[in-house]
């Protein structure tokens, strides 16, 4: 079946713009996440959705992150007033409720902030 | 920040037995450990999980120690394509939805 899809693969911005990064979980899995993967380093969580509710934010860095997820599928991690720092590669992950042990990873979306 | 510790890097010839080790000796009586491969440019995939007893499984083996403080991820014969970052992360299952926490886990280089 279909797994974890985002979009866009790739997404070039300039300082100080917004941008989005989409994330599509596999059907019917009601937990997703949001990782940030910096280079040379392992993925660091940002934020975790039960549902449409944010059931842990607690890894955002600062305000200028938020992520919605209003169906409870579908989710956006939206990013504004970009920084150079924010450069990095934005996984995405899906989990069913019952089987918590295994989350489900995306390909990822790299984003580069000139 | 990571309970775990790993090597940086590992190699391994092709058709050998790949062993990753990982201590965790501050690990928790309710925690697992997994573990996780991440091959180049693509998200994370699951490998297998232990609590106490050995597990395998069609990807790998994992041996963990009595006490609980350390493990090893077996690869019984590596291919190329098992050239990977490999991550060990203990967690609890009981916490549903609770974050994998990555650390830099261990670059396995597998060359013919």
């Amino acid at each position: 079946g279909a797994g974890v899809s985002q979009t866009p693969s790739n997404k070039v911005t300039e300082k100080g713009k917004y941008v989005e990064l989409r994330c599509d979980p596999i059907s019917g899995h009601t937990a997703l996440y949001w990782y940030r993967q910096s280079l040379g380093q392992g993925p660091e969580f940002l934020i975790y959705f039960q549902g449409t509710g944010a059931a842990d934010d607690s890894g955002l860095p600062n305000d200028r992150f938020f992520a919605v997820r209003p169906e409870g599928s579908v989710s956006t991690l939206k990013i504004q007033r970009t920084e150079r720092g924010d450069s990095a590669v934005y996984l995405c992950a899906s989990s069913s409720r019952t089987d918590s042990y295994e989350q489900y990873f995306g390909p990822g979306t790299r984003l580069t902030v000139t | 920040d990571a309970k775990t510790t790993q090597p940086p890097s590992m190699d391994c010839a092709e058709g050998r037995a790949a062993n990753l080790p990982c201590n965790h000796s501050t690990i928790s009586g309710n925690e697992y450990v997994y573990w996780y491969r991440q091959i180049h440019s693509q998200g994370p995939q699951y490998i297998i999980h232990g609590l106490k007893n050995n597990e395998t499984n069609e990807m790998a083996s994992l041996i963990i120690t009595e006490d609980r403080k350390s493990s090893t991820l077996i690869l019984p014969h590596a291919t190329l394509r098992d050239t990977a970052v490999y991550y060990c992360i203990v967690k609890s299952p009981n916490q549903a939805g609770t974050a994998l926490i990555f650390g830099k886990g261990t670059t396995l280089s597998v060359s013919s």
